[in-house]
């Protein structure tokens, strides 16, 4: 099977602006959780979709949002882009099948944000 | 929430010796620790995880142990080579909790196996 596939791998913006990061799961996972990776902070979880839901959030402002399509892939958004929002912004996908098994999350290459 | 604190942050050993990381967290709910494998320019990569219900696993020369009394988990890698050089993390989450599809990351440890 392909593993988990992230777009773009390099993206670079400036103060203000937005960006979408997209995230395509493993074929048959229905769950995919985004997390943000610095240095300072190490790796932190932003959201986890199943089934077009959103389960669960981190500790991140609003202007961090996401969505999952029918398909389950999976977009990330960020508005209003701040210098500390640079970082490698990684999704995971699992099977998520059933409550207490099935939760391996397996991680794509991630996408290195960098805002000027 | 969940802490999971690792250690050690470096971690230097001649090729053929083991390598242990070790791994602490503070909530009892968490029953699933996983541990993956990040190379430079790369996401992590899952080498090996282990549920409560499991006091060792081992897969070939990597290894984790589990000690639920004590809320700490170790990694375990044996005759070490150059290609096991990496930043590993390890994780810890509630499977079928209120944090479900949450991980819980320590903040990983820099392996570098000498030739």
């Amino acid at each position: 099977k392909a593993g988990v596939t992230q777009t773009p791998r390099y993206l670079i913006k400036t103060r203000g602006q937005q960006v979408t990061l997209s995230c395509s799961p493993i074929s048959g996972h229905r769950s995919v959780s985004w997390y943000q990776q610095t240095p300072g902070q190490g790796l932190q979880f932003l959201f986890e979709y199943f089934s077009e839901t959103q389960r669960n959030k981190g500790n991140f402002p609003g202007r961090f949002s996401g969505r999952q399509f029918s398909n389950s892939r999976s977009e990330m958004n960020v508005s209003t882009l701040e210098l500390g929002d640079s970082a490698l912004y990684l999704c995971a996908s699992s099977l998520a099948m059933i409550a207490g098994a099935g939760d391996t999350q397996y991680f794509g290459p991630g996408t290195r944000l960098t805002v000027l | 929430g969940e802490n999971v604190e690792q250690h050690p942050s470096t971690l230097s050993v001649q090729e053929g010796d083991s390598a242990v990381i070790k791994c602490t967290y503070s909530d009892s709910a968490s029953n699933y620790f996983p541990w993956y494998k990040q190379e430079l320019g790369k996401g992590p990569q899952l080498i090996i995880d282990i549920r409560s219900n499991v006091g060792e696993k081992k897969d070939q020369r990597i290894a984790v142990t589990l000690n639920k009394t004590a809320k700490h988990f170790s990694l375990h890698i044996t005759e070490t080579q150059p290609e096991d050089s990496a930043v590993y993390f390890c994780a810890a989450s509630n499977e079928g909790g209120s944090t479900l599809g949450r991980l819980y990351f320590g903040r990983g440890t820099q392996l570098t196996v000498w030739p």
